[in-house]
């Protein structure tokens, strides 16, 4: 049972450039979040999703795309990099019910020069 | 106004002492979770604990609870014991209503542990 994979683990990106993360689960969880964690801070969310086809904004969404369109997976889109958006990014998934505990993915550090 | 304060940016403990780290928060909404997240060198995120704000007992989970005094809008993390392997980042996580888990975090406290 992997839980949260994200893909790629590592990307240098020049100014300008765009990519896309991708977060998959496999534990059957309706909602899931993209969270950054800047150097000596804690994570930031920057978008989520309660389903499916369902996207919101976190707090700094701004510069950021995101898409859901499958239950398992959820996209992060940088359409024009900026050095601003170096960083570590983390997927997390949840249950609807319950606590909700937050399981998270292993982090995707990115580098924009 | 920063929804949750960590105050001590880090922490030296000697093996085998128990550790308690501080956080405070800062919400009007009556239903909220509290998180505690430990973060080790390789970068995870690992869930330790959490505490329902209708949660009349303390959590409790191994060596790790939380120390909830509502009214003073605290929820310190307890380390009993505490191990080498315990040295980490630490952040107090919280969740205001009810769905999304849309957590907002403090910004940590490095627990370092001294043989």
């Amino acid at each position: 049972n992997a839980g949260v994979t994200q893909t790629p683990k590592f990307r240098v990106l020049k100014t300008g450039q765009s990519m896309t993360l991708l977060c998959a689960q496999d534990m059957n969880h309706e909602y899931m979040y993209w969270y950054r964690q800047d150097p000596g801070m804690g994570l930031r969310l920057i978008h989520y999703s309660v389903g499916e086809g369902t996207t919101a904004k976190g707090e700094v969404p701004d510069g950021y795309n995101v898409s859901r369109l499958k239950k398992q997976n959820f996209l992060l889109g940088l359409e024009s990099a900026a050095p601003s958006q170096t960083s570590v990014y983390f997927c997390a998934s949840s249950w609807t019910l319950g606590a909700n505990v937050l399981t998270f993915g292993a982090g995707s550090r990115l580098t924009v020069l | 106004a920063q929804k949750i304060t960590q105050t001590q940016p880090g922490m030296f403990v000697q093996e085998k002492e128990a550790v308690t780290l501080d956080c405070t928060y800062d919400t009007s909404d009556p239903s909220y979770g509290l998180f505690w997240y430990k973060q080790p060198s390789s970068g995870e995120m690992i869930f330790l604990i959490y505490q329902g704000s209708y949660d009349q007992q303390n959590a409790t989970e191994g060596r790790y609870s939380l120390n909830f005094q509502k009214a003073r809008k605290s929820a310190n993390l307890v380390i009993s014991a505490s191990q080498l392997g315990d040295s980490a980042m630490y952040f107090c996580a919280m969740r205001e209503g009810r769905g999304a888990q849309k957590l907002v975090f403090g910004q940590g406290t490095r627990l370092t542990i001294n043989p």
